[in-house]
């Protein structure tokens, strides 16, 4: 079945260390990938998006994101963690008959003062 | 240019009310998807609608309907509400099915069932 899973519940990082946030996908054809991160009792904000071309994708707040086809992967990734980037981040995909955006369960970053 | 507004914030209802969750999509945008977000999940989509039809529907009773009005707003109607319907409900809007450019979304409508 076509899905896309986060295979990490919670990510801990110390500030000023590289945070990577992992992210498999199962997609038949080339996949529309994303990451969304949520604050507490808020919406989903976008942070980037893999459509086509480059395989490393710059997004909003220093993130940034691999696609590596080889190993359907879509890891969300930032060079040096801050304490306010301790939320929730979810990576989802475009998939079914609606073709609607489906999410991972999410992973709890927290970074560490 | 203005986001995804989603009205009420919060609210309480009894198990077995219903109750209409309303959505004002972003400009320009003609698709609207609605999720549940139970505590510690991950949204899950309930439906979308394009241009006024139901063109999709995830793994929810019919008890849950909605509604998508000539201006592209939307509205999500839940009937015999239950206890485990307490949840975070968010809208989101995009250009179409699937475009690229994604999903822009709400700040939700916190439910709690009691």
């Amino acid at each position: 079945a076509q899905s896309v899973a986060q295979p990490e519940d919670q990510v801990n990082v110390a500030e000023g260390n590289p945070l990577t946030v992992k992210c498999t996908y199962s997609v038949s054809g080339n996949p529309y990938l994303f990451w969304y991160v949520q604050y507490p009792n808020r919406g989903l904000q976008f942070l980037l998006k893999y459509i086509t071309g480059d395989n490393l994708v710059k997004g909003s707040y220093g993130f940034e994101a691999e696609f590596n086809k080889s190993q359907t992967s879509f890891h969300l990734k930032k060079p040096s963690a801050l304490v306010s980037d301790s939320a929730l981040y979810f990576c989802a995909v475009i998939l079914g008959s609606a073709r609607q955006l489906t999410f991972g369960s999410g992973t709890q970053l927290t970074v560490l003062p | 240019e203005t986001g995804v507004t989603q009205s009420p914030t919060h609210l309480i209802k009894t198990r077995g009310q219903q109750v209409t969750l309303r959505c004002s999509s972003q400009s320009g945008h003609n698709t609207v998807s609605w999720y549940q977000q139970a505590l510690g999940q991950g949204p899950q989509f309930i439906f979308q609608y394009y241009r006024e039809e139901e063109n999709g529907r995830g793994n929810f009773p019919p008890r849950f309907s909605g509604l998508q009005f000539p201006n592209y707003s939307s509205e999500l109607n839940v009937n015999a509400l239950e206890l485990d319907d307490s949840a975070l409900y968010l809208c989101a809007s995009s250009l179409a099915a699937g475009h690229p450019d994604g999903y822009t979304f709400g700040s939700g409508t916190r439910l709690t069932v009691v």
